[in-house]
This record gives C-alpha cells, structure tokens and sequence, in this order.
C-alpha cells in the first residue's frame, strides 16, 4: 500500500496570503488528522475529519480550516498567513472504524510552510 | 482542560545506557499511543496500550501504562545510536474534542 503524502513538500509565503495543502491518506482509511508542529510548541492538532465530516478540533483560530472530500483527501487552508504560522504541517490517516479516535495513525512526510 | 506532561523534554546518554520517557495526564485515560519521530522524519507509531497496568515489550523496548491509566512510560534498554529522535505519548482528550500529543523526549546517544 502507498503511504500518505502530502503536497507540496515546501511553501514559502508572504504575511497575508493565504495557503492550501493536501493530504492523500493511505487508500481505504476515512479518518485524516491534521498537525501543526514548531520547535516550541511541538505537535498541535489542528483538526479530524472522518467521512467527509469534521469530528474533532483543536484550539486554533478560524484562520485554519479544512475539508475531506468523498475519496477521503483532505485539505487545509490557512487565510492570512502570519509570521508564527511557519511549521512544519503532518497530517496522518487512519482506518477510522471502531474506537475511531484510537486507531494507529499514519504519517505524511509534512509540507514544511515558510512565511515571510 | 486536560493537561499533559511529558518528561524529561531532553535526555543525552551514552551508547548501552539506558532511556526512560514519562508520559501524565490529568485525566483518567482510555488508550495511550507512543510515536517516534526520526530527525528530519515523522512520526512513526510504536505502540498503543489500553488496559490498566498494562506492559508491552518490543525488543528493547517497554511500554507501560499505569494502574490509574494516567501515566505511562517508555523504556529503552541498552540504548543504540539507531534509538535517536523523539519519543512522543499520545492520547484523545477526555471531552474527544481534541487529539493530544505531549511535548515529546529528544533522545541523543553518543557512542
């Protein structure tokens, strides 16, 4: 089985733009996570979608929001970028079925996000 | 909220010593993941426990989760150059709002 990936592997924007990465989760798996992860801060979780739903969420600001479409590809946007949301951006699959939340996840290799 | 403690967030040792990475929560847990993030990597999943006082070993390694099921701990025996990186525990919040992952444990070994 193909892993996850995510494109593009590396952004550089300016303050103010605005952003679009992509998740292609392993085939067959419904649930896709989303991660913010800095050298501070570590591992956020931004949010879960599951079937084209958004199950989960974390406390970041309405700037970052995502979608899952029917073949479960999920992407996320962030509008108006800001200095601090440089990072490193994960996101991770898993099947999604029984204890949905507890299932193994899989990682992306991350789309690393500069902003100027 | 729940909170999460994740200790030591550094630990350098030498080659065939060994490593231990503590895990807390405020919160009564119902399962516990550990990943392992390679420099320059992602993480990668190692294992998850879910029952109380539950241990699990893969090779070297040992994984526990406390009776409480608030804490757990990774262990390495006789570290090797090849244990670097980051050790992170892993859990959903409480309320399942929110997917949680401690600070994580850099480990170095030197040879």
């Amino acid at each position: 089985k193909a892993g996850v990936t995510q494109t593009p592997r590396y952004l550089i924007k300016t303050r103010g733009q605005q952003v679009t990465l992509s998740c292609s989760p392993i085939s067959g798996h419904r649930s896709v996570s989303w991660y913010q992860q800095t050298p501070g801060q570590g591992l956020q979780f931004l949010f879960e979608y599951f079937s084209e739903t958004q199950r989960n969420k974390g406390n970041f600001p309405g700037r970052f929001s995502g979608r899952q479409f029917s073949n479960s590809r999920s992407e996320m946007n962030v509008s108006t970028l800001e200095l601090g949301d440089s990072a490193l951006y994960l996101c991770a699959s898993s099947p999604g079925h029984g204890q949905a939340e507890y299932n193994e996840q899989f990682f992306g290799p991350g789309t690393r996000l500069t902003v100027l | 909220g729940q909170q999460v403690m994740q200790i030591p967030q550094y630990q350098h040792v030498q080659e065939g010593e060994d490593f231990t990475t503590y895990c807390n929560s405020s919160t009564t847990l119902s399962n516990i993941q550990w990943y392992k993030q390679r420099p320059g990597g992602h993480p990668v999943f190692l294992i998850q426990l879910v029952k109380s006082g539950e241990v699990k070993k893969q090779k070297r390694l040992t994984f526990q989760f406390g009776e409480a099921k608030k804490n757990s701990s990774l262990h390495i025996t006789a570290t090797q150059t090849t244990d670097v990186g980051t050790y992170f525990c892993f859990f959903p919040n409480q309320a399942g709002t929110a997917l949680i992952f401690g600070k994580g444990t850099t480990l170095s070994v030197s040879s």
